[in-house]
């Protein structure tokens, strides 16, 4: 069974731009939940989805949006990117009540 | 915001030394996991031990839990140094994979 894959790997954006990531869930996962992690910090919880439908929230801004597809892929928009928003982006899916299963991660830099 | 307070924050070993990292929490609890974080990528699921468990093994790792006082420590036994990470426990609130994580311990081991 494949893991947890995001992309892309790293990418560069400008202040105010907008950039989408992407998560391909963990063979018959059905949850995916999306965390920043800044740096030196411990990972922070963006939202979750389950079933194509957002299952919670932490406490970030409306610009931070989220997607889940049929096949259990998500994506994480962020609009307005600002300076603060830099950080490992990082996916994790999980079926029931069993851990998430974390994949690699998205480095964003916003100059 | 973080869930709570991990200590120490550093910690440098020799190899076949033992590490013991502590976590210490605000809210009731499902469950509390552990992570480890090599060279801020992905999170490796270490262990789970539930609000009514008091200790659990799992090969060189041992978790304690202590609800009374919200604390929860992880030992690492005979470190080598491919231990070397950062690790991270993480609180479950309702049992919905929704964690909240600390801010970590960086542990190095010396060859």
């Amino acid at each position: 069974e494949t893991g947890v894959t995001q992309s892309p790997t790293h990418l560069i954006k400008t202040r105010g731009q907008q950039v989408t990531l992407r998560c391909s869930s963990q063979s018959g996962h059905n949850t995916v939940s999306w965390y920043q992690q800044a740096l030196g910090q411990g990972p922070q919880f963006i939202f979750q989805y389950y079933r194509e439908e957002e299952n919670g929230r932490g406490n970030f801004p409306p610009r931070f949006s989220g997607l889940q597809f049929p096949n259990y892929s998500s994506e994480l928009n962020v609009n307005a990117l600002e300076l603060d928003d830099s950080a490992l982006y990082l996916c994790a899916s999980s079926l029931g009540t069993a851990p998430p299963v974390f994949g690699p991660g998205t480095r964003l830099t916003v100059t | 915001s973080q869930q709570g307070e991990e200590d120490p924050q550093a910690l440098s070993i020799q190899e076949g030394e033992n590490a013991t990292m502590n976590c210490s929490y605000k809210t009731s609890i499902n469950n509390l996991q552990w992570y480890r974080q090599n060279s801020g990528r992905g999170l490796v699921h270490l262990i789970l031990i539930r609000s009514n468990e008091r200790e659990k093994h799992s090969g060189r790792l041992r978790v304690t839990l202590d609800t009374s006082k919200k604390s929860s420590s992880l030992l690492i036994t005979a470190s080598r140094a491919a231990d070397t990470a950062s690790y991270f426990c993480a609180t479950d609130f309702q049992n919905t994979g929704k964690l909240i994580f600390g801010q970590g311990t960086t542990l190095q081991v010396k060859p």
